[in-house]
Parts: C-alpha cells; sequence; structure tokens
C-alpha cells in the first residue's frame, strides 16, 4: 500500500530565510508526486508535480521539489520565504494511469516569523 | 483551466437533519470523481470513490449508509451526510480528472460541515 511521510509537523522560519519541508513516500511502482498547500478553511492549491523527466520540478511561487528515488524523498523548497507562504503544505502520491485517488501525508504546517 | 466546483462551500445544520453537497466539473467530463474528509489540523483522509453509473466504492470503515454518494451524470457528483451528529462535523473536499491519467486532478474548494 502506498504512503506518505511528513516528519515536520509544525516548521517556523524567519522571512526571507530558505525553506526545504521533508517528504518520504511509499509506493510499489514508479510514483506521482506532488505538493499541495492549504489556508484555513480553504481547498488545496497544487504547487507542483512529479511523473517523469526532470527530477528537480520548479512550481508556482517560487518553490521547487527535488525526487529521489533512492531516498524515497520527494522535498519542498523556496530559497526565500514570504509572509503570505504561511499555511499547510502536504505532500501526496498516486498512481500515473487509472483513476485512483491519491495519498496525502499528514500535513506540515508553516509559520513565517517576521 | 479545468475547475472543480463545489457547493456548499460553509454549511451548519441541526443534528439528525441530513446536508447534500455537491461536486460538479465545470469544463470537463469525469467518470470518476473522489472524496475525501478532513479533521481540524489534519490530513485528508479518502472517504470514497464515486463512480458515474455505477455504485461507489468507499473506504474501510466509512459508513455508506451515512454518507450516500450519488453519481448521476459525469459533471455532477453528490455527498449526502444522512442524520448528522456533531461527530459529522469536518470539511470535505472533492477532485476530479478530465481523463484516465492524474496527471490533471482539480479539487473542489471544500465544504465546512458544522452539526450542532
Amino acid at each position: 500500500a502506498q504512503s506518505v511521510t511528513q516528519p515536520d509537523i509544525h516548521i517556523t522560519v524567519s522571512e526571507g530565510a530558505s525553506l526545504e519541508l521533508r517528504c518520504n513516500y511509499s509506493y510499489g511502482a514508479t510514483p506521482y508526486l506532488f505538493w499541495y498547500v492549504q489556508s484555513p478553511g480553504q481547498g488545496l492549491q497544487l504547487l507542483l508535480k512529479y511523473f517523469s523527466g526532470d527530477t528537480l520540478v520548479q512550481g508556482i511561487k517560487g518553490f521547487e521539489a527535488e525526487f529521489k528515488r533512492s531516498q524515497s524523498s520527494f522535498n519542498l523548497r523556496k530559497p526565500s520565504v514570504h509572509w503570505s507562504d504561511a499555511a499547510e503544505y502536504f505532500c501526496a502520491v498516486g498512481a500515473y494511469t487509472g483513476r485512483r485517488a491519491l495519498t496525502f501525508g499528514s500535513g506540515t504546517r508553516l509559520q513565517v516569523q517576521p | 483551466g479545468a475547475v472543480v466546483s463545489q457547493h456548499p462551500s460553509r454549511v451548519i445544520c441541526k443534528s439528525g437533519t441530513s446536508v447534500k453537497i455537491e461536486c460538479r466539473s465545470l469544463d470537463f467530463q469525469a467518470t470518476t470523481m473522489f472524496w475525501y474528509r478532513q479533521f481540524p489540523k489534519q490530513s485528508l483522509m479518502l472517504m470514497a470513490t464515486s463512480n458515474e453509473g455505477s455504485k461507489a466504492t468507499y473506504e474501510q470503515g466509512v459508513e455508506k449508509d451515512k454518507f450516500l454518494i450519488n453519481h448521476a451524470s459525469l459533471t455532477l457528483s453528490t455527498l449526502t451526510v444522512t442524520s448528522a451528529h456533531p461527530e459529522d462535523s469536518s470539511f470535505y473536499i472533492c477532485s476530479a480528472s478530465p481523463g484516465a491519467v492524474n496527471e490533471k486532478l482539480f479539487f473542489g474548494s471544500g465544504t465546512q460541515l458544522s452539526v450542532l
């Protein structure tokens, strides 16, 4: 069965500092990986996704993620955090084909200090 | 781009009543939609897979009779929480894909259900 682990429940960074959110997955086949962001009471916004090709994926809002098969990881990074980045971040894994649902990690809450 | 519309965004109801949540794919056909549930400060948990023209597939532990899913058309799936109780209060989100490939997967904006 597929699973996603986000080891960090809560992270606080200073505005302008760099950010890395960790994500490890377990999946029996080639994974399809996502990062979503959720503001309180809101739906999910897709930041980026990886299926194949370049293992460094660029997303919206200056985010990027790197797929490392050997480590089963898909960490999210941003070189300089803005106060508006404060939100909940979810990593998810799914199948590329077949209408199957995603499996989400438990989420990482990001706080940004001024 | 493709959009999934979810309605209502927020609903408050009395215990014992039923609440219907709609999920529509606005510019594509979705033979399959997914319903998730999210408790405060927790992750999204898949409740069921909604299949157009057939019965929904429920995840283990999800009560079929409490969470009725109807996928009557290629653009609409509904989730009805029957005889709602305070413990059903949660954030419900649907998702849909326009094709067989999950590369394009869209989420609704969610419905916050509060049962008094």
